[in-house]
Parts: structure tokens; C-alpha cells; sequence
């Protein structure tokens, strides 16, 4: 399986301030057609997961720009500036290109 | 608008099959490249997928649950399901169904959740 380790686990932040997670593979993520399928999602207390970035750097419907994702191969990250309440919660990285599909074991963004 | 809405029995005991219930609205899975996965989470702790189903009737297993899992559609009835055979207490947790949707591979919707205890 496809190990997927976060960092950091825990990530206390100001409000307005920026953040950075990071995402690393055990092995590339990139799939035979080309696509890297490695995803961010954002689960506010007491709620489902939420998907924010998908294929490395696309935001999904509604997701303000001050959520960005980059990277490539093996080496991912999110960056969030400008953070709000609302960003608050614990953030996963999700990779789909091989089965089993695995997620990150998820950093928790507090106010400092 | 796609909403999905996983339900279950709440409480079984170790031995038991699990049946698990998703009902959604807003997209079909007769649809070419409509899928519908799920995935779970004990509380306090990390998220795992289990299992995909597509519109033609794929299906993919996490093999860490060694051949306990089966992953169906009703397609008519807009719904998915999921069986765990032989739950033990390990499997306590919540389980969410998400559409797999325009992007293959992406879980782009997903569901409140259903919380599953397993105790004696």
C-alpha cells in the first residue's frame, strides 16, 4: 500500500495568518495516464470530510482562493493564507492513483 | 444538487454482518463515470477507504479487510450498500459514503455519516 505521511500533526496558527501541510508519498504518485491524483480534503468538527483541492492544485467549487496545493511525484503540500475561523479542523491528504486508495493520518490546524 | 445520506443499525454485536445503507439524490449511477465509495472513521482517529462501486458496475476492495466486504448499487432506487462480514470491535466507527463524480477517483460529495458500534 501506498504510504501517505502528513505533517505536521498539529499546526497552531493565528487568524490571518498562513499555513503549510505537507503530503509525501511512498511511491509517485503519477498514474500511467499522466494524472496525479492526490487530494486535500478539510473535516470541520462534527462534520464529513469536505473536499477542498483535487489532482494537486485544482480547487474545487466554492473553495476560496486562499487554499492553494502544489507539488508533484512524491512531495505535496497546502498552503493556506489568510487563515479564518473557519479554516479551522484536521486536514487529510487523499491519494487515488493506486488501490487501496490512502489518506494521510490528517493535521489539525488551532488558533495559536 | 448531490446529497447522500448513510444509515445502518446503530448498535450490533462481534460476529455479525454489517449492512450499511447510502441513498442519494442528484446524480445516477447509471451515469458513465458515477461511482459511489466508502470509507470509515473511528473516533478520535484517521479516515480509511473500504470499497468502490462505478456505473458499470466495477468494483474495488480495500484488501486489509480480507474478502469481509461486498460493495453493491440498486440503481433504480439511487442507493449503495455495503456489507462487513464478522464485525468485531474494531470495526466501531463511523461510515461515510461519498460520490465519486466528475473527477475520476475523487470523493467530490459526501454524506453525514452513520455512527456503527460493535460491542457485546
Amino acid at each position: 500500500d501506498v504510504v501517505m505521511t502528513q505533517t505536521p500533526v498539529s499546526l497552531p496558527v493565528s487568524l490571518g495568518g498562513q499555513a503549510s501541510i505537507s503530503c509525501r508519498s511512498s511511491q509517485s504518485l503519477v498514474h500511467s495516464n499522466g494524472n496525479t491524483y492526490l487530494h486535500w480534503y478539510l473535516q470541520k468538527p462534527g462534520q464529513s470530510p469536505q473536499l477542498l483541492i483535487y489532482r494537486v492544485s485544482n480547487r474545487f467549487s466554492g473553495v476560496p482562493d486562499r487554499f492553494s496545493g502544489s507539488g508533484s511525484g512524491t512531495d505535496f503540500t497546502l498552503k493556506i493564507s489568510r487563515v479564518e475561523p473557519e479554516d479551522l479542523g484536521d486536514y487529510y491528504c487523499l491519494q487515488s492513483t493506486h488501490f487501496p486508495y490512502t489518506f494521510g493520518a490528517g493535521t489539525k490546524l488551532e488558533l495559536k | 444538487q448531490v446529497t447522500l445520506k448513510e444509515s445502518g443499525p446503530g448498535i450490533l454485536q462481534p460476529s455479525q454482518t454489517l449492512s450499511l445503507t447510502c441513498t442519494f439524490s442528484g446524480f445516477s449511477l447509471s451515469t458513465y463515470g458515477m461511482g459511489v465509495g466508502w470509507i470509515r472513521q473511528p473516533s478520535g482517529k484517521g479516515l480509511e477507504w473500504l470499497a468502490n462501486i462505478w456505473w458499470d458496475d466495477d468494483k474495488y476492495y480495500n484488501p486489509s479487510l480480507k474478502n469481509r466486504l461486498t460493495i453493491s448499487k440498486d440503481t433504480s432506487n439511487n442507493q449503495a450498500f455495503l456489507k462487513i462480514t464478522n464485525v468485531d470491535t474494531a470495526d466501531t466507527a463511523t461510515y461515510y459514503c461519498a460520490r465519486i463524480g466528475a473527477y475520476p477517483g475523487i470523493f467530490d460529495y459526501w454524506g453525514q455519516g452513520v455512527m456503527v458500534t460493535v460491542s457485546s
